[in-house]
């Protein structure tokens, strides 16, 4: 079955500090994994995702398959980095996305 | 980047009644749009996927005579959740991806509230 799990609801660091977002998943064959992101009042719009390994806004993620893991990380923590954080996986075959549950993500200053 | 936009953003119908959803994506043609539905502090459930042409595809546990999806033309889906209940009170997203497939672009979302 195809699953995304992030463990944590609530993660709160302050400014500064080091920020890792977990996410898991389970998916039998080459999954596209995604991460989203919906700050206050605003919709959900993509942050990053594995096949580009880019940098978005300081955060990157790598794709691990051994683990099966894509957690999202970023060096020094904002605070405008404050915001649900949701990591995705992608069927390949019909396009649609299984989200995880969501990481608020809570930087104090 | 593409903009996907739902109307309403905001709905309070009583019980018994039907609501209608619309999706639209604003400058670029959607064959595929997706309906999610969103409880308070939850995630994202994917309820179907709505095809231009064609019926949509329903996920397990959804009614589709509850929930019917129109897609009648590339930049335009609905949904329209029929004799709603109290219990159909939520938060209701579309998206819609682009024909290369690379991201799916978010409506706004509609809040519905069922009295």
């Amino acid at each position: 079955a195809q699953r995304v799990t992030q463990p944590e609801k609530l993660l709160s660091v302050f400014k500064g500090a080091p920020v890792e977002l977990k996410c898991n998943y389970s998916y039998s064959g080459s999954p596209e994994l995604f991460w989203y992101v919906q700050y206050s009042r605003q919709r959900l719009q993509l942050l990053l995702r594995h096949i580009s390994r880019e940098s978005i806004k300081g955060f990157t993620a790598d794709l691990n398959k051994g683990e099966t893991s894509f957690h999202l990380k970023k060096p020094f923590a904002q605070e405008e980095d404050s915001a649900m954080y949701y990591c995705a996986l992608s069927s390949s075959n019909t396009g649609k996305l299984i989200f995880g549950q969501g990481t608020t993500l809570q930087v104090k200053p | 980047g593409a903009v996907v936009s739902q109307h309403p953003s905001r709905v309070i119908c009583k019980s018994g009644t039907s609501v209608k959803i619309e999706c639209r994506s604003l400058d670029f043609q959607a064959t595929t749009m997706f309906w999610y539905r969103q409880f308070p502090k939850q995630s994202l459930m994917l309820m179907a996927t709505s095809n231009e042409g064609s019926k949509a595809t329903y996920e397990q546990g959804v009614e589709k005579d509850k929930f019917l999806i129109n897609h009648a033309s590339l930049t335009l889906s609905t949904l329209t959740v029929t004799s709603a209940h109290p219990e159909d009170s939520s938060f209701y997203i579309c998206s819609a991806r682009n024909r290369a497939g690379t991201e799916a672009f978010f409506g706004q979302g509609t809040r519905l509230t069922v009295v």
